[in-house]
């Protein structure tokens, strides 16, 4: 079984633009969570969606948005780019039914995000 | 709210030694405690997870965690480390059943030297 993809693996923007990343899920898996890394910050939870719902949210400005589509697949979005969201962004998913599945989020190899 | 503090952030220790990673844990809730491993410019790998049951939990690569709800620390050990363990290593917690929103701690670097 193919793990978590994400496009793209390596992403270089400007102050103030937008930038949307993408996550496709294990096959099956219906939550997907993002989490944010950088060296001062460590590993900041972000959002989770479970059948196009938002579930969690994390503690990050408007800016941040994502989405999950019927197939599980999943966008994040960032609007007007700051030199502190350079970061590695990492999508994970988890197969949920009934809201129960695996207790356990298998994650892709992230997307490095540079803005300049 | 749950928080994680890894009491190290980096580890140095020699090939073949035993090394323990320390990881304590707050929260007002039931927790499911989970340690993960990053190697360089790759995603997350688990390495096990305690939800329930018995409290001394095995992983994958000989790696082991005992979840203590007195002290509310959830250690990593391996009896015996290889320069291939050279890592970075979270430990997180989730609320129990909400496993989709995971806390991490700082991160803890071994360094495996020959």
């Amino acid at each position: 079984k193919a793990g978590v993809t994400q496009t793209p693996r390596y992403l270089i923007k400007t102050r103030g633009q937008q930038v949307t990343l993408s996550c496709s899920p294990i096959s099956g898996h219906r939550s997907v969570s993002w989490y944010q890394q950088t060296p001062g910050q460590g590993l900041q939870f972000l959002f989770e969606y479970f059948s196009e719902t938002q579930r969690n949210k994390g503690n990050f400005p408007g800016r941040f948005s994502g989405r999950q589509f019927s197939n599980s697949r999943s966008e994040m979005n960032v609007s007007t780019l700051e030199l502190g969201d350079s970061a590695l962004y990492l999508c994970a998913s988890d197969y949920l039914s009934g809201g129960r599945g695996t207790d356990t989020q298998y994650f892709g190899p992230g997307t490095r995000l540079t803005v300049l | 709210a749950q928080s994680v503090t890894q009491l190290d952030s980096q580890v140095p220790v020699f090939e073949e030694a035993p090394v323990e990673l320390r990881c304590n844990y707050s929260s007002s809730v039931s927790v499911y405690l989970f340690w993960y491993v990053q190697y360089p410019n790759q995603g997350l790998q688990l390495l096990l997870k305690y939800l329930s049951g018995s409290t001394l939990v095995k992983g994958i690569n000989g790696f082991e965690a005992e979840f203590n709800k007195s002290q509310t620390s959830f250690h990593l050990r391996k009896p015996s480390v290889h320069i291939s363990d050279t890592a970075e290593y979270f430990c997180a917690v989730s609320e129990s059943g909400n496993t989709g929103k995971l806390i991490f701690g700082q991160g803890t670097t071994l360094q495996v030297k020959p």
